[in-house]
């Protein structure tokens, strides 16, 4: 049962480089988050996916996109990596309502030089 | 504005007592909370949550208190095990928004 997959671990890239965060689930569920978490500063919303189909910004969405390529997947987008974006990343999934938990990856550690 | 604040960033305790996580929160709107783990090098999983219909939720050694009119939550780990050493985050969400809102964390060490 693998539950939330994220592609790759680990990445360093050059400010400028662009890159794509993969991330599916195989549990049914209809929505998806990207985080990012920071020393001190938990857990922060980038963007999220209500359902296929749609996509809504979080928190802190600039220099991000995001495709939700179909139910299982979503992709987050570095178009022009900077070193504020040197964080750690956690796709999540869950169902719809209010007791519905997130499932998280076990998250991609990103290092832009 | 930190909507959910965790203002212990640690917590020590010895193996076989209590541990008490606290966490407030400032948006009257959120009306369930949840509490996840976190060890290195792995992603959050969920712990124990709380509907604000409800003062206390159990779950074996895990309890979730919640003071609605403090807007004060806690977690109790009775007894505290080795393996519970990790990063604990406070999460809300509100209404018919299924965003979460996530605490700081707290980092808790069980001493053998």
């Amino acid at each position: 049962n693998a539950g939330v997959t994220q592609t790759p671990k680990f990445q360093v890239l050059k400010t400028g480089q662009s890159m794509t965060l993969q991330c599916a689930q195989d549990m049914n569920h209809n929505s998806m988050y990207w985080y990012r978490q920071d020393p001190g500063m938990g857990l922060r919303l980038i963007y999220y996916s209500a359902s296929e189909g749609t996509t809504d910004k979080g928190e802190v969405p600039n220099g991000y996109n995001v495709s939700r390529l179909n139910k299982r997947e979503f992709s987050l987008r570095l178009e022009s990596a900077a070193p504020s974006q040197t964080s750690v990343y956690f796709c999540a999934s869950s169902n719809r309502g209010q007791g519905s938990p997130l499932h998280f990856g076990n998250g991609t550690r990103l290092t832009v030089t | 504005d930190q909507q959910v604040k965790q203002n212990s960033p640690s917590l020590s305790v010895q193996e076989g007592r209590i541990s008490i996580l606290n966490c407030d929160y400032t948006n009257s709107m959120f009306d369930y909370f949840l509490w996840y783990k976190k060890y290195p090098a792995e992603g959050p999983t969920f712990l124990i949550s709380i509907s604000s219909i409800k003062d206390k939720n159990e779950d074996g050694r895990f309890t979730v208190f919640l003071n609605k009119s403090a807007k004060h939550l806690s977690l109790h780990i009775v007894p505290s095990q080795p393996g519970d050493s990790a990063v604990y985050f406070c999460a809300a969400k509100g209404g018919s928004n299924y965003k979460l809102t996530f605490g700081k964390g707290t980092l808790l060490t069980v001493n053998p």
